[in-house]
């Protein structure tokens, strides 16, 4: 079964940092771009970044450029999302994404086929 | 930065058709995606490409794409079609994933 399983969510004060996993089953992790989503609690969805299937090429959103880091461990099928200098605005529902392309190009890399369950943020003193 | 625009609530009864737009600067030349997201869980992809489904989608759910106006179109639609919908498209030229501001589908 085609499986997304995020963890790492959590309470944290602003300033601070954490760090998101998604664990990935079911399919050829390396052959696919990956994506993070979010989604601010009664709000819609907010792209946040996006990787390359081999980790070479990363995009990040203007409101997290700078402050984001997004990686793979294509050895592990995980995907991470380092986030440092957090603020409030950055509470939110944390979605990886799978893409239906290895890469991005002047296309993007196509729709997100798979999406994982979740996992809350919360940034708050 | 590229803006996708979609009204923020669409009403239908049950056994009609729901149609929710999506507006953006010459879209059509863009690939639209379409997203189910029922409270409290994931986004589902429902089209892709502008016109296909994935497996598993019902045929009642279908996607046009021309000019600056995408659309989702439900046909006879059901009670279990209510949710939020949201498009998506790829911006070349900010290198952003962009999303649209979704729209609430409520079936009377």
């Amino acid at each position: 079964e085609v499986q997304l399983l995020e963890s790492g969510g959590g309470l944290v004060q602003p300033g601070g940092s954490l760090r998101l996993s998604c664990a990935a089953s079911g399919f050829t992790f390396s052959s696919y771009a990956m994506s993070w989503v979010r989604q601010a609690p009664g709000k819609g969805l907010e792209w946040v970044s996006a990787i390359s299937g081999s980790g070479g090429s990363t995009y990040y959103a203007d409101s997290v450029k700078g402050r984001f880091t997004i990686s793979r461990d294509n050895s592990k099928n995980t995907l991470y999302l380092q986030m440092n200098s957090l603020r409030a605005e950055d509470t939110a529902v944390y979605y990886c994404a799978k893409a239906v392309k290895h890469y991005y190009d002047s296309s993007g890399a196509g729709a997100f086929d798979i999406w994982g369950q979740g996992t809350m943020v919360t940034v708050s003193s | 930065s590229y803006v996708l625009t979609q009204p923020p609530s669409v009403s239908v009864a049950p056994g009609k058709t729901a149609r929710i737009t999506c507006g953006g600067n010459n879209i059509g030349s863009k690939s639209v995606h379409w997203y189910q997201q029922k409270p409290g869980q994931a986004p589902v992809l429902v089209v892709y490409d502008d016109s296909d489904r994935p497996s598993g989608i019902p045929e009642r759910f279908s996607g046009s794409n021309s000019g600056n106006t995408a659309t989702l179109t439900i046909s006879r639609v059901e009670a279990g079609d209510e949710a939020d919908y949201y498009c998506q498209v790829w911006d070349s030229s900010s290198v952003d994933v962009v999303f649209g501001g979704g729209t609430k589908l409520t079936v009377l």
